[in-house]
């Protein structure tokens, strides 16, 4: 298996501007989880969604922060508009189940908003 | 709300040496889970060791060692035969027991092997 894959690696833009992250969890998985890692506040929990349903959001920051699953093999999280402090690295993981299983992380993707 | 603390913000070892990572944890649960992630300069999060709760043995993997104290709520990673392959950031993460989900991370520790 390829492992999480997220794309793209890297993604620079304007502030203003919508960005879209996507994330391809490992197959069988039915658990996916975006974090965002920053200096400051080191690894949150954005969103959790348990077989392609959103369970908790509570992390989301604010409302031009937005995160769908369409199906089990694709996951999205946009951003609009994007602002300088969004600038971060996030990551998706995925697990199979809710419990103790291991949780493997994509390789994240770097974004800076200028 | 749990809390997890790393000390130290960075740390060196010189190859072949043991070096040991602090972690302290905060929490009213006595079902959890306490992990250590490895996060190399390629980002990628990796999965060092895992640490259940009600089991008193420390978790062992290879040169990774845990020096689990719950009374303490102390979680301490042990590199033996530190390696060059070694140097990276290091995460102590807290998932509560039953359906829990989130993963709570410390800050990070920096760890450097000099060769």
């Amino acid at each position: 298996d390829a492992g999480v894959i997220q794309s793209p690696r890297h993604e620079v833009t304007e502030m203003g501007q919508e960005v879209t992250l996507r994330c391809k969890p490992i197959s069988g998985h039915n658990s996916l989880f975006w974090y965002r890692q920053t200096m400051m506040r080191g690894l949150e929990l954005l969103i959790y969604f348990n077989n392609n349903v959103p369970i908790d959001d509570s992390g989301m920051p604010e409302d031009r922060f937005s995160a769908k699953m369409p199906n089990a093999s694709f996951s999205t999280l946009k951003i609009q508009p994007s602002e300088p402090r969004d600038s971060a690295v996030y990551f998706c993981a995925s697990s199979l189940g809710t419990g103790p299983e291991k949780l493997f992380f994509g390789s994240g993707t770097q974004l800076s908003v200028l | 709300a749990q809390t997890v603390t790393q000390s130290q913000p960075e740390m060196s070892v010189q190859e072949a040496e043991t070096v040991t990572l602090s972690c302290t944890y905060d929490t009213s649960e006595s079902d959890y889970y306490l992990f250590w992630y490895k996060q190399p300069p390629s980002r990628q999060m990796i999965l060092v060791i895992r640490q259940e709760a009600y089991k008193q043995q420390n978790a062992t993997e290879n040169r990774f060692s845990v020096n689990f104290q719950k009374a303490a709520k102390s979680f301490s990673l042990k590199i033996s035969d530190s390696q060059l392959g070694d140097a990276a950031m290091y995460f102590c993460a807290y998932r509560g027991g039953g359906s829990n989900y989130k993963l709570t991370f410390g800050k990070g520790t920096l760890l450097t092997v000099n060769p």
